[in-house]
């Protein structure tokens, strides 16, 4: 049972798109990480949040406690953005961080 | 270093052989964390070091699993007997503050892709 629930899995969108992925998760947390792996398997983080809506150039990711879901936005898509968005919990109180199985996105010219 | 930096970037062991892999986090930073990363999978926690101890080691999947790192600094991890179901991205990851939080961002390594055949 994965505790971290992302969705869609996979998806495929046209270079100028609004793309929204989406993350619910099922355990009391302390923030909540978006992560981008691009296929050489490095990660990077995009965003730690914990309540409310952080924005950086075309990505903004959003929270909300109470409903225990989080999403991550992405304004004008570009090929460039095409990689695996992961989301990621820290338990409250725990420095383990519990990691959903990641979004495929790829951005077609 | 700038970043996070794993070695091997890739390993193709056979069944039964031993491995190590190496982690440099960045410099100064008190957390090391190990990840292994099955393919389409997200990464699932294997082990934590704050400096040269080795808090929590509950996520190494058996005893053929060890991690050590003896001066507070480099990490190495070391699976012996190597398995096909070893065959994962091991993913390292630093962070300045003890236990990781809020307000000290993990980062990540490029990680050692283990291939068992």
């Amino acid at each position: 049972k994965n505790e971290v629930e992302q969705s869609p899995q996979n998806l495929t969108a046209q270079e100028g798109e609004f793309i929204t992925i989406n993350c619910s998760y099922s355990v009391g947390i302390s923030a909540l990480h978006w992560l981008q792996q691009h296929p050489g398997g490095g990660i990077v983080s995009l965003f730690m949040l914990s309540s409310g809506k952080k924005k950086h150039g075309r990505l903004i990711a959003t929270i909300n406690i109470q409903e225990k879901h989080s999403s991550l936005h992405i304004t004008a898509s570009h090929p460039r953005d095409s990689a695996v968005y992961i989301c990621a919990v820290y338990g409250a109180g725990s420095y383990q961080l519990t990691f959903g199985k990641g979004t495929k996105l790829s951005v077609i010219p | 270093g700038a970043g996070v930096s794993q070695s091997p970037r890739y390993k193709v062991a056979k069944r039964g052989q031993d491995v190590a892999l190496r982690c440099d986090p960045i410099s100064g930073h008190v957390s090391l964390f190990w990840y292994q990363q099955a393919l389409g999978q997200g990464p699932e926690f294997l082990t934590y070091f704050q400096n040269e101890a080795q808090l929590d080691k509950s996520g190494l999947p058996s005893d053929r699993f060890f991690a050590e790192r003896p001066e507070g600094s480099v990490s190495t991890l070391k699976i012996q007997r190597t398995q096909q179901e070893d065959s994962a991205v091991y993913l390292c990851a630093s962070s300045l503050v003890p236990g990781g939080s809020y307000n000290s961002p993990l980062h990540f390594g490029n990680g050692t892709r283990l291939t068992v055949t």
